[in-house]
């Protein structure tokens, strides 16, 4: 049983426009939302979250947005570069603090020139 | 800091032997988790541990796999005897209590003849 989704295992986006990710949920002991961002032979490693009390945050180029009563998240890039190209996690915990996560299966972007 | 510390990263072995995976955390984390990594699920959580103790490990695949943590900066995680299906890519992450992320190791490719 899928709680973290992700129902697209890729996307191709041209350098300089948006990338959009999607993520649901099914758990609504979930409050506290993350996104890992994983290159080849590494680690995944943290991106940006955002608590339930938010709709949305930002930093950078990346903004992740909150949909409860959907139970579906979203993690926008702008404008894409090429060195965005990797796999995004999105991951969810029933706490504030990171004790424990369940991720979903990744959505492999890949920026072209 | 060095980050978290895996070894092997890499691992080929056959049918039925003994893998030992390691981890060393971030020094003065006090959760440690282990993850494996598959096309088809994604990031799945196996087990983690707060304070060396381990706190859930509901998703052991099954008896065949173990993990301990002898002391706070080491841990591992068993699987006896191996089987093919076991071949993923096994990550160690480590957080501290309070911060909101895990830090992943760069993980261990596992292949079962």
């Amino acid at each position: 049983d899928q709680q973290v989704k992700q129902n697209s295992p890729s996307l191709s986006v041209q350098e300089g426009r948006i990338s959009i990710l999607n993520c649901d949920y099914t758990n609504s002991m979930f409050d506290y939302f993350l996104w890992y961002k994983k290159y080849p032979a590494e680690g995944p490693t943290f991106l940006i979250s955002i608590s339930s009390i938010k709709d949305k945050n930002e930093d950078g180029r990346f903004t992740v947005f909150l949909n409860k009563s959907a139970k579906h998240l979203s993690l926008h890039i702008v404008p894409s570069q090429p060195g965005d190209s990797a796999v995004y996690f999105c991951a969810a915990g029933p706490t504030g603090t990171a004790s424990k996560l369940t991720f979903g299966t990744g959505t492999r972007l890949q920026v072209t020139l | 800091d060095a980050g978290v510390i895996q070894s092997p990263r890499h691992e080929v072995t056959e049918m039925g032997q003994e893998v030992t995976l390691r981890c060393k955390p971030i020094s003065g984390h006090d959760y440690l988790f282990w993850y494996r990594q598959t096309m088809m699920r994604g990031l799945e959580l196996l087990i983690y541990f707060n304070n060396n103790v381990p706190i859930d490990d509901s998703g052991m695949p099954e008896d065949r796999f173990s993990a301990k943590m002898p002391n706070a900066s080491f841990s591992t995680l068993k699987i006896q005897p191996s089987e093919p299906r076991d071949s993923a890519v096994y990550f160690c992450a480590s957080s501290f209590a309070g911060l909101d992320t895990q830090y992943f190791g760069p993980g261990t490719r596992l292949t079962v003849l």
